[in-house]
């Protein structure tokens, strides 16, 4: 089945930038959608179509796609960011069309 | 305002049955593609199985894990999508979402517990 890897954790500092990575064969050629999701709650989607951004998400998300990673950014992180952040592609030729990220927590120092 | 609300959740044995529930308001369901995404405890997402809209086919595709045990339907006439889950295993237990979307989940539920104890 396809992979996508992402690291387990990250931690930053307030202000500072942190940096999500998703790998796999899977993404190449593909759009990456990201979801955050904090304890207790459904996800949400952060970034869409690589590097879209859905009403209501702050500037400081940002995302892209190149090869076979991509990469969730947030700028000037603050402590409301601290959450668990999914990577997930689809693959319309795939009868398993869904695959999402191992998950990485993000924690705000 | 876009609302899914699952129920039907609950403690079963294994090799049981259980039928979950996502009823939607606030979009044009009839039109949605509809999926389960479960989470097991302190685990990751993972995407169970989707039903297209009637208009793209209805078809339904199934993780590999629950294909030829769980099966996935719709009700457009109720706005109500279902999740019919059979011979469960421990390695069910989860919280169950209901989302809706084509190659991404733009809405969420938010979910119905499932346990089954070994």
């Amino acid at each position: 089945s396809s992979v996508l890897t992402q690291p387990p954790s990250v931690s930053v500092a307030p202000g500072k930038t942190a940096s999500i990575t998703c790998g796999g064969n899977i993404v190449g050629g593909r759009n990456v959608h990201w979801y955050q999701q904090k304890p207790g709650q459904a996800p949400v989607v952060v970034i869409e179509y690589d590097s879209d951004r859905p009403a209501g998400i702050p500037e400081r998300f940002s995302g892209s796609n190149s090869g076979n990673t991509a990469t969730l950014t947030i700028s000037r992180v603050e402590a409301g960011d601290e959450a668990d952040y999914y990577c997930q592609v689809w693959d319309s030729t795939n009868d398993h069309p869904y695959v999402f990220g191992s998950g990485t927590k993000v924690t705000v120092l | 305002e876009v609302r899914l609300v699952e129920s039907g959740g609950g403690l079963v044995k294994p090799g049981g049955s259980l039928r979950l529930s996502c009823a939607a308001s606030g979009f044009t369901f009839k039109n949605a593609w509809m999926s389960w995404v479960r989470q097991a405890p302190g685990k990751g997402l993972e995407w169970v199985g989707r039903i297209k809209s009637r208009v793209d086919g209805g078809t339904v595709d199934y993780a590999a894990p629950v294909k030829g045990r769980f099966f996935i339907s719709r009700d457009d006439s109720k706005n109500t999508v279902y999740l019919q889950m059979n011979s469960l295993e421990m390695d069910d237990t989860a919280l169950y979402y209901c989302s809706e979307g084509r190659s991404y989940f733009d809405y969420w539920g938010r979910g119905t517990l499932v346990t089954v104890p070994s």
